[in-house]
């Protein structure tokens, strides 16, 4: 069975700070997705990594897939206020293309002002 | 351009009561999945539609728990006899095509509460 553990499950920081969440598994995933969830709200993509060692940019949000693609990390720097959420990595099905998501059970952060 | 919709957005029932929820994909998005999300948790895979082949079910977690998908299109969640380990938000996700790269877009979610 493919479980992927995120750490740490709950942060909360003051604005302006820098935080860095892992997801780790001991399988080996044909991709890595993470998502933000706001509450009420559903999952919204945040970036797809699919080679191992990748490092993906999108603004202040650092996305990087392990060399052996069994791990990956979101880094944020300077966090602000809407950073506030739910944040979740999903690992794409190593043995078939199906699309099926294999979820963390996500690290909630919330950034105070 | 409507996003994944999903109804209700509530439902409160009583065990031992059957529920249907509902999923409205994005137009177009051939694959379809049910998760099914306790607080402030990750997301429990249910089951899987991909246009007409037979859909993976290896989610569900008891035989209580069916879907179908009418005219490759709306989906159904049915839960028979509920039972207050049912309570949960229960989220679906359509997407262009199977494939572990491509984007699932995800509804709002039905949030359940089996008294």
């Amino acid at each position: 069975t493919q479980l992927l553990e995120q750490s740490p499950q709950f942060l909360s920081i003051q604005e302006g700070e820098n935080l860095t969440v892992y997801c780790n598994s001991s399988s080996v995933f044909s991709s890595l997705q993470w998502y933000r969830q706001e509450p009420g709200e559903g999952p919204v993509l945040l970036v797809t990594v699919v080679t191992g060692g990748e490092v993906k940019k999108l603004k202040r949000l650092t996305f990087q897939f392990g060399d052996a693609r069994k791990d990956s990390s979101l880094h944020i720097t300077a966090a602000q206020t809407g950073d506030t959420g739910l944040y979740l990595c999903a690992g794409g099905s190593g043995s078939s293309n199906t699309g099926k998501l294999i979820f963390g059970q996500g690290t909630t952060l919330q950034v105070k002002p | 351009g409507a996003g994944v919709s999903q109804s209700p957005s509530n439902k409160v029932t009583e065990k031992g009561k059957d529920v249907e929820l509902r999923c409205d994909p994005i137009s177009g998005h051939t694959a379809l999945y049910w998760y099914r999300q306790s607080l402030g948790q990750g997301l429990e895979f249910l089951i899987y539609f991909q246009g007409n082949s037979a859909p993976d079910k290896s989610g569900l977690p008891s035989d209580r728990f069916s879907a179908e998908r009418t005219g490759g299109s709306v989906s159904t969640l049915t839960i028979q006899r509920t039972q207050q380990e049912d309570s949960a938000v229960y989220l679906c996700a359509s997407s262009l095509d199977s494939g572990s790269y491509n984007e699932q877009f995800f509804g709002p979610g039905t949030r359940l509460t089996v008294l």
